[in-house]
């Protein structure tokens, strides 16, 4: 069981699809991450969010455009993905009172194909 | 840039027998986690080491910290099944802001 909870489980999208994905937590955490993680890899990071601010951003293709509406809520906007984007789309929080000192809690994740 | 290295890469065991994966980095590390993934699952955090040379045990598992803060080691006794799964090292960089960098993990399988 998780208390971050991610929507959809899986998603199957085409390449000229516009999708979002979302992420919410009601743990009062105030970092919001977003990582991709292909099979038999490790999570990637793509996105922090820190107190509703974008503060880390991976060098990561402007297809993928997050977006953090309020505290409890992470989305990240998908458009023109291609095939090798597929992969698991892991949400995690943390609560950002020490930057240096943060333990993650992950959701379940999406499951993303692009076909 | 900073890389946290772990071996091995896949590890399979008899129930029973004891289990290590190591983790190093290039850098000198502010702390260290540990994550395990179970299949088809997400990454559930385990523990976290701060300090030199610091070792903390939950149940059948001990975590080190190196002295230089720059590798870490899990050993797992007397494996279960339930023990299965990928577990990953994460480091963050002295300095390193809400940055954490995943180990490759090693996947455990144990064999009843």
């Amino acid at each position: 069981d998780t208390e971050v909870t991610q929507t959809p489980k899986h998603l199957v999208m085409g390449m000229t699809n516009k999708k979002s994905l979302k992420c919410e937590q009601h743990m009062g955490h105030r970092a919001m991450y977003w990582y991709k993680q292909k099979a038999k890899k490790p999570p990637e990071l793509m996105f922090v969010y820190s107190y509703e601010k974008l503060s880390i951003n991976e060098s990561v293709p402007s297809r993928f455009s997050p977006e953090c509406p309020n505290s409890s809520l992470l989305n990240l906007h998908l458009h023109a993905l291609q095939p090798e984007d597929s992969a698991l789309y892991l949400c995690a929080s943390s609560q950002d009172r020490d930057p240096t000192n943060e333990k993650l809690f992950f959701g379940s994740g999406t499951q993303l194909s692009v076909l | 840039g900073q890389q946290v290295m772990q071996i091995p890469q896949y590890q399979h065991v008899q129930e029973g027998e004891d289990f290590t994966t190591y983790c190093n980095s290039s850098t000198t590390l502010s702390n260290i986690q540990w994550y395990k993934q179970r299949p088809g699952g997400h990454p559930v955090f385990l523990i976290q080491l701060v300090k030199s040379g610091e070792v903390k045990k939950q149940k059948r598992l001990t975590f080190q910290f190196g002295e230089a803060k720059k590798n870490s080691s899990l050993h797992i006794t007397a494996t279960q099944t339930t023990d299965v799964g990928t577990y990953f090292c994460a480091g963050r960089r002295s300095g390193g802001y809400n940055k954490l960098i995943f180990g490759a993990g090693t996947r455990l399988a144990v064999h009843p």
